[in-house]
């Protein structure tokens, strides 16, 4: 049973527009969660992450907003650009519960922006 | 050179071969970790390495044997796996109680 889900295996964006990606966990305890970008031959790369004594983080193009009532995260870009174009992990962990990090990553959504 | 480095990036072998996958880190990092990516799949913890220590083997098969000599260095030993081990193999690092990890940019192992 998956942990972290996201429901959309893929979406597309037409360049400029908003880019929103979705992100649901089952498990209460997660109280730190990441979003990571992986291109085609690469690994994945941290994007942004937010703590759950927030409901929004902005970098930039990019803001992540937390839901934790909903157990509901989701990435927002704007704009979204062609060089976004790549599978966005989410993830959650709990922090310092252990003494490494178990990181739990959902399954990506690969994003196109189209020009 | 700078963060995390696999090699070799693509392998592929044999049901009755042995090799091994390489990652090392320049980050100064003290956690490794091992991760496979099966196609449409979440990224799967296999091992975890804080300071040269195992914590973490999340009911690997034996056929991979993970070492980590030093916090910059872990190797992930294959032998006798089965063609469903093909995958991409990622390694990552991080602070311990950090939870970002880096990503090297993985090992594409193929087992005919």
């Amino acid at each position: 049973d998956q942990q972290v889900k996201q429901n959309s295996p893929s979406l597309s964006v037409q360049e400029g527009r908003i880019s929103i990606l979705n992100c649901d966990y089952t498990n209460s305890m997660f109280d730190y969660f990441l979003w990571y970008k992986k291109y085609p031959a690469e690994g994945p790369t941290f994007l942004i992450s937010i703590s759950s004594i927030k409901d929004k983080n902005e970098d930039g193009r990019f803001t992540v907003f937390l839901n934790k009532s909903a157990k509901h995260l989701s990435l927002h870009i704007v704009p979204s650009q062609p060089g976004d174009s790549a599978v966005y992990f989410c993830a959650a962990s709990a922090v310092f519960k252990t003494s490494y990090d178990k990181v739990i990553f959902g399954p990506g959504t690969s994003l196109s922006v189209i020009p | 050179e700078t963060g995390v480095t696999q090699t070799p990036r693509h392998l592929v072998m044999g049901m009755t071969n042995k090799k091994s996958l390489k990652c090392e880190q320049h980050l100064g990092h003290n956690a490794m970790y091992w991760y496979k990516q099966s196609a449409k799949k979440p990224l799967e913890l296999m091992f975890v390495y804080n300071f040269k220590e195992q914590t973490e083997n999340n009911s690997v098969p034996s056929r991979f044997s993970p070492e980590c000599p030093n916090s910059s260095h872990l190797f992930l030993h294959l032998h006798t796996l089965q063609p469903e081990d093909s995958a991409l193999y990622l390694c990552a690092s991080s602070h311990p109680g950090y939870n970002i990890q880096y990503f090297g940019a993985g090992t594409r192992l193929s087992v005919l």
